[in-house]
């Protein structure tokens, strides 16, 4: 029953370099989000999906891309790495959009860009 | 103004005290509420969703909403020391189904 799986779990990344967190599910939902969340910090939206094909900025899109194309996957990309950036990722996936329905996180990727 | 809004605390209660936390909302098409908990480390985790007004209790948790103030709250009864870490509110707006979250609110139980 594996859910939500983020890899990698850490990383480091010198400034300008570029790398793809991968986020899959298991469960077929329609709905899956990118958040980063710094320090003390809430989650803050980055990009989001209600299905293959279709995507959308959240609060902070700047810096990432994202592409839908299967169900189960939702990459987040970073093409020009940069200080700010360093965060911990973390992506999540719902079923439709019923009042209540819960979102499944993953275990995050912890990124630091130096 | 923020979406969600919630007091960052440090909230501290005694053990097996109530603790009460809060959550205000700006959007009023807002649809459905959850409160998630997140320990130092790990990923958030459901506690409780809410959508209609009034309450709904599991356990020793009760969710409160009042859509006409806009606010959201959850209390915890009899408060563990295992009950210590960052509570985060989140809100999704109908059919767009973005969940957007407060900035969280850190609790501590003290023995």
């Amino acid at each position: 029953n594996a859910g939500v799986t983020q890899t990698p779990k850490f990383r480091i990344l010198k400034i300008g370099q570029s790398m793809t967190l991968q986020c899959t599910q298991d469960m077929n939902h329609n709905y899956m989000y990118w958040y980063r969340q710094d320090p003390g910090m809430g989650l803050k939206l980055i990009y989001y999906s209600v299905g293959a094909g279709i995507t959308d900025k959240g609060e902070v899109p700047n810096g990432y891309n994202v592409s839908r194309s299967t169900t189960e996957d939702f990459p987040l990309r970073l093409e020009l790495a940069a200080p700010s950036q360093t965060s911990v990722y973390f992506c999540a996936s719902s079923e439709l959009a019923r009042p209540g329905t819960e979102a499944f996180f993953g275990q995050g990727t912890r990124l630091t860009v130096v | 103004q923020k979406e969600v809004e919630q007091n960052s605390g440090p909230l501290s209660v005694p053990e097996g005290a109530i603790a009460s936390l809060n959550c205000t909302y700006s959007d009023r098409g807002s649809q459905s509420f959850f409160w998630y908990r997140q320990y130092s480390g790990k990923s958030p985790e459901l506690i409780m969703s809410i959508y209609s007004n009034g309450d709904k209790e599991d356990g020793r948790f009760t969710a409160q909403l009042n859509k006409a103030s806009q606010y959201v709250s959850l209390l915890i009864r009899d408060s563990q020391p295992s009950d210590s870490a960052t509570y985060l509110c989140a809100r999704r707006a109908g059919t767009a189904s973005k969940l957007t979250f407060g900035t969280g609110t850190r609790l501590q139980v003290t023995l």
